[in-house]
């Protein structure tokens, strides 16, 4: 059984504050791993995909880091937004090509 | 439009009763997949594709059955629906194992078993 484990499960913050939330997963047979932001009545849509170790991605105000060798991965917001509220899914991607979400993360931003 | 629609988008149904969830995507993706949303458990995978003919069982494939007879669609049934099968199904798609690009989800299908 994969299991990938995600926290906080919820935070609340206010408006300017950064955040950080964790993505635990398997170390082994590791192909990727996935972010995901999810707003309240819509779909998952993917902020970042990522596969070497150490990687490093950034869009916005929103950056990832890789660790593959540990099995974690972290997700960052600078200045966190009222849009910014969501739930943070990581998903990790095996080489069988079975993708598996962790929990979220929901975030609250209050302005 | 080019895209991955879900049919029905709600549902209700009864105790016992066989459903089928429509899954289409029109980018000739090779892999599919069907989620299940649960509050607490985010996003549960319950089978998925890597071709037409190909399927494998995720984490809760218990109660499901799914074909995949054609590249663009891949259907969800509930032979007998249960009370704790409630819940928002997401499909997805991606291109391929290789790159490991990103999901691409539909808009879900809330279904309601009373």
């Amino acid at each position: 059984i994969l299991n990938v484990e995600q926290s906080p499960q919820s935070l609340h913050v206010q408006e300017g504050d950064s955040t950080n939330f964790t993505c635990s997963f398997p170390s082994s047979n590791f192909y990727a791993l996935h972010w995901y932001r999810w707003e309240t009545a819509k779909s998952p849509e993917a902020l970042f995909v990522m596969t070497l170790n150490g990687d490093e991605k950034k869009k916005g105000r929103i950056s990832a880091t890789l660790n593959t060798k540990e099995g974690y991965s972290y997700l960052y917001i600078k200045g966190s937004q009222p849009e910014d509220s969501a739930t943070y899914l990581c998903a990790f991607y095996n080489q069988g090509g079975k993708l598996i979400f962790g929990q979220g993360t929901e975030l609250s931003v209050k302005p | 439009d080019a895209g991955i629609t879900q049919s029905p988008r709600y549902k209700i149904t009864e105790t016992g009763r066989q459903v089928t969830l429509m899954c289409h995507q029109t980018w000739s993706h090779s892999y599919m997949f069907w989620y299940r949303q649960d509050l607490g458990h985010g996003l549960r995978l319950i089978y998925y594709s890597a071709a037409a003919d190909i399927t494998d069982k995720g984490e809760v494939p218990d109660g499901y059955v799914v074909s995949r007879s054609k590249t663009e669609n891949f259907p969800l049934t509930l032979e007998s629906a249960t009370r704790s099968q409630t819940s928002v199904y997401f499909c997805a798609s991606k291109p391929g194992l290789a790159p490991p690009g990103e999901l691409f989800f539909g808009e879900g299908s809330r279904l309601t078993v009373l």
